[in-house]
């Protein structure tokens, strides 16, 4: 079974500093990896991918993440953050197998605040 | 990417009433997938819908409760089925993004139901 862990419940960064949030994976085989952002009352976004090729995704908003086969992580980076990046965040992963064909699953989000 | 319109964006319902929520999506996809989320709170897959089969329900989830339709490859509904007020939450769809080639370029939800049964 696949899995994704968010270990973190809340972040909280100062606006203009780097942001991190974490997320570890469990699959089998080599994975689909993605990144969400959920505004209140607002719809899932995508944000990014990993599908293949380099372990450093950029995606929209100025976020990038990094895919680390070794620890089985794709954390979620930012060098900079802004107020309005507040919001909540999920990691989902979807095997590559015919068993989960298409499934994702999801993290159990990460509350971002970013302080003025 | 695809688009998708969901409806309705949000009802009361009173307990022991159904509700029927349908998704459109503006190209053919082959699965669709319908999730609940509570509010805050992590997206639980209810069931991947395929045209012309039946729906493939995950664990804690059964179609008598949750009977899903899909008629043809941009269409699917949702049947919230004698609902009480655990079933308060948000429903929504999704589809995969499949470019010309196949590949996986993510996925696209819907913009949810918001669903209160008192």
């Amino acid at each position: 079974a696949q899995s994704v862990a968010q270990p973190e419940d809340q972040v909280n960064v100062a606006e203009g500093n780097p942001l991190t949030v974490k997320c570890t994976y469990s699959v089998s085989g080599n994975p689909y990896l993605f990144w969400y952002v959920q505004y209140p009352n607002r719809g899932l976004q995508f944000l990014l991918k990993y599908i293949t090729g380099d372990n450093l995704v950029k995606g929209s908003y100025g976020f990038e993440a990094e895919f680390n086969k070794s620890q089985t992580s794709f954390h979620l980076k930012k060098p900079s953050a802004l107020v309005s990046d507040s919001a909540l965040y999920f990691c989902a992963v979807r095997g590559r197998g015919r068993t989960n064909a298409g499934k994702s699953t999801f993290g159990d989000g990460t509350t971002l605040t970013v302080k003025p | 990417s695809a688009v998708i319109s969901q409806k309705p964006s949000r009802d009361i319902c009173q307990r022991g009433t159904s509700l029927t929520i349908q998704c459109q999506v503006d190209s053919q996809v082959t699965m669709m997938f319908w999730y609940r989320q509570q509010p805050g709170q992590s997206l639980t897959l209810i069931a991947t819908a395929n045209q012309g089969s039946e729906a493939t329900y995950e664990s804690g989830f059964v179609i008598d409760k949750f009977p899903i339709s899909r008629p043809n490859l941009t269409f699917s509904t949702l049947t919230v089925s004698n609902m009480s007020p655990e079933d308060s939450s948000i429903y929504l769809c999704s589809v995969e993004d499949l470019g010309q080639t196949k590949k996986n370029y993510g996925y696209t939800f819907g913009s949810g139901t918001r669903l209160t049964v008192v």
